[in-house]
């Protein structure tokens, strides 16, 4: 299985900082890397998939990179909204594996 | 606009069987795509389960194959979760989802939680 390695587990910034979690790939993944965002009591959603696409209706703060086998998910400017957890999840092959989750709050 | 549903009993007994549907709205799950399954257990991991696909082939997390089976009904457009021999460690909430082209979950269910106790 590829192993998904996520930091932080957790975060606390202050409105308007920028905040970048990031995931490190066992393997080779490419570009089949996607987060989602879970807001207390609700499911997780899609934010962004092929590493940098933006999903439907997610705001442009958001944005993902890749250098190598590691990648990033920035928030340019943490709004309150944005507090919940954030995973990471390989989508290069199955067993589809998942980041730890970095729970993020405001400071 | 797709709509998931999960259904099933809040509450098992460990060496008994987990089983919970999912209720699709807005997409025949026969269109296309895969149709998952994923728990988020206590702490915050979350597992992939496994998949059915459009045209019923299925895809288990080898971690679960021994205990796992993913079927449907496409008359109704539902998925369904059967996981047998339950201990404590299945207590989680269990999600079902869509996973598109870019084989991601694009789609989710509002999710059910599901204890494993005598």
């Amino acid at each position: 299985d590829i192993q998904m390695t996520q930091s932080p587990a957790s975060l606390s910034a202050s409105l308007e900082e920028i905040v970048t979690i990031t995931c490190q790939a066992s393997q080779n993944i490419g570009n089949w890397l996607a987060w989602y965002q879970q807001k207390p009591g609700k499911s997780p959603q899609l934010l962004i998939y092929g590493t940098t696409s933006l999903a439907d209706g997610v705001p442009s703060r958001f944005s993902g990179s890749r250098s190598g086998t590691q990648y990033s998910l920035k928030i340019s400017r943490l709004q309150v909204e944005d507090i919940g957890i954030y995973y990471c999840q390989q989508a290069s092959s199955t067993p589809l594996t998942f980041g730890s989750g970095t729970k993020l709050e405001i400071k | 606009e797709i709509q998931l549903q999960e259904s099933g009993p809040g509450l098992v007994k460990p060496s008994q069987s987990l089983s919970l549907t999912c209720s699709v709205t807005g997409y025949t799950i026969t269109s296309g795509y895969d149709w998952s399954w994923i728990r988020k257990f206590p702490g915050n991991k979350m597992e992939w389960m496994g998949y059915i696909s459009y045209s019923g082939s299925t895809n288990y997390n080898p971690s679960l194959k021994s205990r796992i089976s993913i079927t449907r009904d496409t008359s109704k457009n539902q998925f369904f979760l059967q996981l047998n021999s339950v201990t404590t460690e299945d207590t989680a909430t269990y999600y079902c989802a869509r996973r598109d082209g870019y084989y991601v979950l694009d789609a989710w269910g509002q999710g059910a939680s599901v204890t494993v106790s005598s």
